[in-house]
């Protein structure tokens, strides 16, 4: 079956822009991820979605980054007035329940974001 | 603070060798432990996850390893290693029981040589 869908999967934008990144997690996965991999990182959690809510968002550095996931699908992560210290690969995940002892994250290909 | 260390930047190992990439981990109570796998241009793909019981875990690609609570380890083993494994290899922790966030080490780059 289809996995995590990404897109766009590049993006290139100037400081001071609003981006908008998007994931298709695999159909029936209740819980979705956003994890952002800076370069020579590990990745690092963004937020957490169970369902349509943000169950978990401690991840996100500041009030600039926003996700929804209006449907329980798919989700979007905006950022808004972007630095050049956010460029990174933007992993999306996604799992059936979003219980670790029962259940594995399947992660998505990335976004890689580069910000002039 | 809850953290995962991967004291190996880079390891090169030829092919046919064995290989162990070391993780260490960080927590107040034993966390759920993976191993991940990422390729240039693909997605993290899961290799193996210990939860609790044997210590010993096998994975996908004939990888296994190997939970040691009194060193707070869990290193990744392959007893022949192949060409196509050259890969940025990731550990990963999370305590369950709620958000289930991973917690991600640096990464090991490895690289085979014929």
């Amino acid at each position: 079956g289809a996995g995590v869908s990404q897109t766009p999967s590049n993006k290139v934008t100037e400081k001071g822009k609003y981006v908008e990144l998007r994931c298709d997690p695999i159909s029936g996965h209740t819980a979705l991820y956003w994890y952002r991999q800076s370069l020579g990182q590990g990745p690092e959690f963004l937020i957490y979605f169970q369902g349509t809510g943000a169950a978990d968002d401690s991840g996100l550095p500041n009030d600039r980054f926003f996700a929804v996931r209006p449907e329980g699908s798919v989700s979007t992560l905006k950022i808004q007035r972007t630095e050049r210290g956010d460029s990174a690969v933007y992993l999306c995940a996604s799992s059936l329940t979003g219980l670790a002892d029962t259940d594995t994250q399947y992660f998505g290909p990335g976004t890689r974001l580069t910000v002039l | 603070a809850q953290s995962v260390t991967q004291p190996d930047i880079h390891i090169t190992v030829s092919e046919g060798a064995s290989l162990e990439l070391r993780c260490n981990y960080s927590y107040g109570a034993t966390p759920y432990l993976f191993w991940y796998v990422q390729s240039p241009g693909q997605g993290l793909q899961l290799l193996l996850k210990y939860f609790s019981g044997d210590t010993l875990v096998q994975g996908i690609k004939g990888f296994e390893a190997e939970f040691k609570r009194s060193q707070s380890s869990f290193n990744l083993r392959k007893p022949s290693v192949h060409w196509s494994d050259a890969a940025e290899y990731f550990c990963a922790a999370t305590t369950g029981g709620g958000t289930d966030k991973l917690i991600f080490g640096t990464g090991t780059r490895l690289q085979v040589f014929p």
